[in-house]
């Protein structure tokens, strides 16, 4: 049983230029979540997405940065313009909504390195 | 704004011994909390859940939720090298709406 996939690992971007991460969920779940962590800090929730629509983007920053879960392949997470600031680890997560007990499982994060 | 507190650390413990691991949260309307292990460089991984007063345990691990005193613990018995990592606390906003809100973690050093 997959868990939940994330590409790319690793991604290096000039300031200015666009990232575009990508999460795959586990078989079977149908939430998708998107966390941000900066060096040496906590995880910080951006945003909540069900297929083909946003539920909370309560976490996300209002410029330049948009997320969407299509009703076919991956959740996309993207930010446009990168700044250094948006260097972090970028990491999706994603859960049943059958499950009742709303189990969080992660994948193994995007690291964006802008330059 | 819903908070979640943890001692930092780093918090050393001998291996074999018992690790404490504490968190607490600011919004007495919290039903349920999650405990999460991340090596470093590595994405976090679940531990335990617990929604319910009292003790929970899972093999070495046991999670005990206080909602009256707004407190969540982890304890870790016969502590393991392999145990050597930061420890996440996070609390379920709520259900229906499920982000989790995270503790900053406790950096726990198990010493051979």
């Amino acid at each position: 049983n997959a868990g939940v996939m994330q590409n790319p690992r690793h991604l290096v971007r000039r300031r200015g230029q666009e990232a575009r991460l990508r999460c795959s969920p586990m078989k079977g779940h149908s939430h998708v979540y998107w966390y941000r962590q900066l060096p040496e800090e906590g995880l910080k929730f951006m945003v909540y997405l069900q297929k083909e629509n946003i539920i909370d983007e309560s976490g996300m920053p209002k410029e330049r940065f948009s997320a969407e879960f299509p009703k076919e392949g991956p959740s996309i997470l993207r930010i446009q313009q990168v700044v250094r600031g948006d260097s972090a680890a970028y990491f999706c997560a994603s859960s049943s909504s059958g499950s009742g007990t709303y189990e969080q499982y992660f994948g193994p994060g995007t690291r964006l390195t802008v330059t | 704004q819903k908070e979640v507190e943890q001692n930092s650390g780093p918090l050393s413990v001998p291996e074999g011994a018992i690790a404490s691991l504490n968190c607490t949260y600011s919004d007495r309307g919290s039903q349920s909390f999650f405990w999460y292990r991340q090596y470093s460089g590595k994405s976090p991984e679940l531990i335990m859940f617990i929604y319910s007063n009292g003790d929970k345990e899972d093999g070495r691990f046991t999670a005990q939720l206080n909602k009256a005193s707004q407190y969540v613990s982890l304890l870790i018995r016969d502590s393991q090298p392999s145990d050597s990592a930061t420890y996440l606390c996070a609390d379920i906003s709520n259900f229906g709406n499920e982000k989790l809100t995270f503790g900053t973690g406790t950096r726990l050093t198990i010493i051979p």
